[in-house]
């Protein structure tokens, strides 16, 4: 099975502090994304990575950054968290072929 | 029961009946759909995909149709049971960039006993 792990489940951090969020797959993927999920929103991407320390912006990169230094890991990070980016991160991994992402359990993030 | 996608409605069933859930999608250039489930507290897993050169797949109690013409996509449940509560995400893969899906809203299914 894909296992797809994210670090935390729930964080509370404060509005101003910098935020990583950690991502682990553990079946050789190439591309990795991060999602942030919203009541009424659906999942929006925020970023995604194609291979080691290759990224790409999503639909709502603003206030994000990312790191990929090796193959099974996938930071997001947030350099000074404000309270609009509350909310559930989702990391996801994708075997090549068919676009079929494997999802983590998801990081609840708030910012006071 | 049915639904439509594209926003969080809630469809409600009886335990046992059929659920239809809907999505109407939005690029015609699409050639790749995916329904995943979503339970309370967890991320988004796959259930079923449909490439664009089908109509219909099967899977173990649930059936996805595709209607490129309308640009429709159901997700059929057979038999509903408590443990299928959860939110459906329908998404779409254009041919053009394969690295990426474009997802619905979600609709949630809450199955009574």
């Amino acid at each position: 099975d894909v296992k797809v792990t994210q670090s935390s489940r729930y964080l509370v951090k404060r509005t101003g502090e910098k935020v990583f969020l950690e991502c682990v797959q553990d079946m050789d993927h190439e591309n990795m994304f991060w999602y942030r999920q919203d009541p009424g929103l659906g999942l929006r991407l925020i970023y995604f990575s194609y291979d080691v320390k290759m990224k790409e912006k999503g639909d709502i990169p603003e206030g994000y950054s990312v790191s990929r230094e090796k193959k099974e890991r996938f930071s997001l990070i947030l350099e000074s968290a404000s309270t609009n980016q509350t909310s559930m991160y989702l990391c996801a991994s994708r075997v090549g072929g068919k676009n079929i992402q494997y999802f983590g359990a998801g990081t609840r993030l708030s910012v006071l | 029961g049915e639904s439509v996608g594209l926003h969080l409605p809630t469809l409600s069933v009886q335990e046992g009946d059929n659920s239809i859930i809907n999505c109407a999608y939005s690029n015609s250039a699409s050639d790749y759909f995916i329904w995943y489930k979503q339970e309370s507290g967890k991320g988004p897993q796959f259930i079923i995909d449909i490439r664009s050169n089908m109509d219909k797949r099967q899977g173990q109690r649930v059936t996805v149709l595709l209607n490129k013409t309308v640009k429709h996509l159901s997700l059929q449940i057979a038999a509903t049971q408590p443990g299928d509560s959860a939110v459906y995400f329908c998404a779409e893969n254009s041919a053009g960039n394969n690295r990426k899906l474009i997802w619905g809203l979600g609709t949630s299914l809450a199955v009574n006993p």
